[in-house]
């Protein structure tokens, strides 16, 4: 089976410019999650999804930043206007529902940089 | 609230090294834990999991012991390669709730 496949893998834009990042979760997986990486502050969850609803969005950063679930394969995190302090690796991930032991499973990655 | 403790990095070792990555926890409830490995330019993939108190999770030579009494999740391995060097973090999940809380993660160099 595929993994989490995130798109595009790299994008560049100026500060201003809306970014929208793709993610496609592992098929018959009811939550995904949405995860920013910087050197200065590790991992940081930023929203998660179950069966398409937002479940905790308190990890959004600002009102720049959001994020859509418009089905169970597909969810987009948008950021307008970027900022070059949002440059960062951003995560998807996606997991089955469980009673015990909730593991995720992570994308690749896009990592964004703002100039 | 929950949160989850790791020795602080880089650890730099050289290859047939023995390996130890503190972690420990703490959290309501009764935890699962689990440790991520990220290479280079990927994204976290599940190392190893234990759900329950003196569990011992292994896998390519990794282990990790649930230990409750010490609130600990300490990652070990008797011999390092260089294939081995990556980001290593602890997380768990607590019962009831589908996210995971991680580790701050630890950079381990393998040298030659």
């Amino acid at each position: 089976d595929a993994g989490v496949i995130q798109s595009p893998r790299h994008e560049v834009t100026e500060m201003g410019q809306e970014v929208t990042l793709r993610c496609k979760p592992i098929s018959g997986h009811d939550y995904l999650f949405w995860y920013r990486q910087t050197m200065m502050r590790g991992l940081e969850l930023l929203i998660y999804f179950n069966n398409n609803v937002p479940i905790d969005d308190s990890g959004m950063p600002e009102d720049r930043f959001s994020a859509k679930m418009p089905n169970a394969s597909f969810s987009t995190l948008k950021i307008q206007p970027s900022e070059p302090r949002d440059s960062a690796v951003y995560f998807c991930a996606s997991s089955r529902f469980r009673t015990v032991s909730y593991e995720q499973y992570f994308g690749p990655g896009t990592r964004l940089t703002v100039t | 609230g929950d949160s989850v403790t790791q020795m602080e990095g880089p650890v730099t070792l050289s290859e047939e090294a023995c390996l130890t990555i503190n972690c420990t926890y703490t959290a309501t409830g009764y935890p699962s834990l689990f440790w991520y490995v990220q290479y280079p330019g990927e994204g976290l993939q599940l190392l190893l999991k234990a759900t329950k108190a003196d569990d011992k999770g292994s896998n390519k030579g990794f282990e990790a012991t649930y230990r409750k009494e010490t609130t600990s999740f300490h990652l070990e391995k008797g011999s390092v390669q260089v294939s081995d060097s990556a980001v290593y973090f602890c997380a768990l999940s607590v019962r009831g709730a589908q996210k995971l809380v991680f580790g701050q993660g630890t950079r381990l160099t393998i040298n030659p």
